[in-house]
């Protein structure tokens, strides 16, 4: 039973340019969510995916989008770049049925923006 | 989102002994308290989860206790070996979770 992968593990962008992260849930979930993590801090909530639509929302700017697709994997977008984006990407995913929503987190994607 | 502190932020225990992690939190209406380990350049691994209608869980060398009257939840990890040494995560929430900042954990041999 694979967990929640996520692609590419490690990526360099420059400023201004435009990333796709990308998430595969883990088998059986069907909800997906985008957390940010900074070096040395906790993981901040991005956004969630439910049902192909952006369930809920943290406090993010709109460079930040995403997209869920039937298969209930999921994309990140960040367009704009900026340096202060560098972080750890992490998806995590849930299951809307069944006995309570336990949480599981991938490996995460490292974006470093020069 | 929600408010959550976590003490102490780092914790040197020798091997064999316990260690105490313990997060307080603002008013809410969660339901869900996860804890997470994360090991240098990986994501946060589920260690253990508790949800409000329980006070304690126990798995294996692992427990954790939920007041939600005082707001708080804390970590035990008894008999620590070297490789309990990670940072440690409380979080809760129910679809979107709220993070502590972590506790660096060194569990020295």
């Amino acid at each position: 039973d694979a967990g929640v992968t996520q692609s590419p593990t490690h990526l360099i962008k420059t400023r201004g340019q435009q990333v796709t992260l990308r998430c595969s849930p883990k088998s059986g979930h069907d909800t997906v969510s985008w957390y940010q993590q900074a070096l040395g801090q906790g993981p901040q909530f991005i956004f969630q995916y439910y049902e192909e639509e952006e369930r809920q929302r943290g406090n993010f700017p709109d460079r930040f989008s995403g997209h869920q697709f039937p298969n209930y994997s999921s994309e990140l977008n960040v367009n704009a770049l900026l340096l202060g984006d560098s972080a750890l990407y992490l998806c995590a995913s849930s299951s809307s049925t069944g006995a309570g929503n336990t949480i599981y987190f991938g490996e995460g994607s490292w974006l470093t923006v020069v | 989102g929600e408010n959550v502190e976590q003490h102490p932020s780092t914790l040197s225990v020798q091997e064999g002994d316990s260690a105490v992690i313990k997060c307080t939190y603002s008013d809410s209406a969660s339901n869900y308290f996860p804890w997470y380990k994360q090991e240098l350049g990986k994501g946060p691994q589920l260690i253990i989860d508790i949800r409000s209608n329980v006070g304690e869980k126990k798995d294996q060398r692992i427990a954790v206790t939920l007041n939600k009257t005082a707001k708080h939840f804390s970590l035990h990890i008894t008999e620590t070996q070297p490789e309990d040494s990670a940072v440690y995560f409380c979080a809760l929430g129910d679809y979107k979770l709220s993070f502590g900042a972590g506790t660096t954990v060194t569990v020295r041999a």
